[in-house]
């Protein structure tokens, strides 16, 4: 079965400090992969994507994912945390035939001043 | 440009009574997506749409509801007969073709209260 998970509710990361949120997924063929992030009373924003290509990808905000074949993963990861990047993200991916996005169950990113 | 519209965005109801939620995508996409938003759950993908078709409804209820997206107007999911466990934020997203590789586009959801 198609899935993603986020194995964190939440990450408490100090400003400044680099953060990681993991996501792992499991998907027949080929992944597509997102990283959404959702700000309080908002819809999701899109922040970076993995198709193909370089494993490292770069997105908005300063936000990057690197994406990892063997380990099934697709972690996001900032160099430097800002409290402005407090919120809930999302990892997801495209289930391929069955043409749809589904969605990890978030991570609550808190960034401590 | 608009984004993807959703109304309302605050809709209180008692149980029993019925909920429509509204969503236009943005323009030039004929594709639909309706996510349901639980505390602690994530997103729940509901059903996919194009105009005048259910593509994939493989996530919604069996029984109250409903989705369309007809030739003309906005998508809507209807839910009939509201209980409190209905009470969540419904997400409306849309894309140009097919989600594939194309980033979906969300509106700001519209949040049931079912007192």
């Amino acid at each position: 079965a198609q899935s993603v998970a986020q194995p964190e509710d939440q990450v408490n990361v100090a400003e400044g400090n680099p953060l990681t949120v993991k996501c792992t997924y499991s998907v027949s063929g080929n992944p597509y992969l997102f990283w959404y992030v959702q700000y309080p009373n908002r819809g999701l924003q899109f922040l970076l994507k993995y198709i193909t290509g370089d494993n490292l990808v770069k997105g908005s905000y300063g936000f990057e994912a690197e994406f990892n074949k063997s380990q099934t993963s697709f972690h996001l990861k900032k160099p430097s945390a800002l409290v402005s990047d407090s919120a809930l993200y999302f990892c997801a991916v495209w289930t391929g035939r069955d043409d749809k996005i589904i969605f990890g169950k978030g991570t609550r990113l808190h960034i401590l001043p | 440009n608009a984004g993807v519209m959703q109304n309302p965005r605050h809709l209180v109801r008692r149980r029993g009574q019925e909920a429509r939620l509204r969503c236009s995508p943005m323009k030039g996409h004929s594709h639909v997506y309706w996510y349901r938003q639980l505390p602690e759950e994530g997103l729940k993908f509901m059903v996919y749409l194009q105009k005048e078709n259910i593509i994939d409804e493989s996530g919604m209820p069996k029984e109250r509801f409903s989705a369309e997206f007809p030739k003309e107007g906005p998508s809507i999911l209807r839910i009939q007969q509201v209980v409190r466990g209905d009470s969540a934020a419904y997400f409306c997203a849309s894309s140009p073709q097919g989600s594939g590789a194309n980033v979906l586009t969300f509106g700001a959801g519209s949040r049931l209260t079912v007192l």
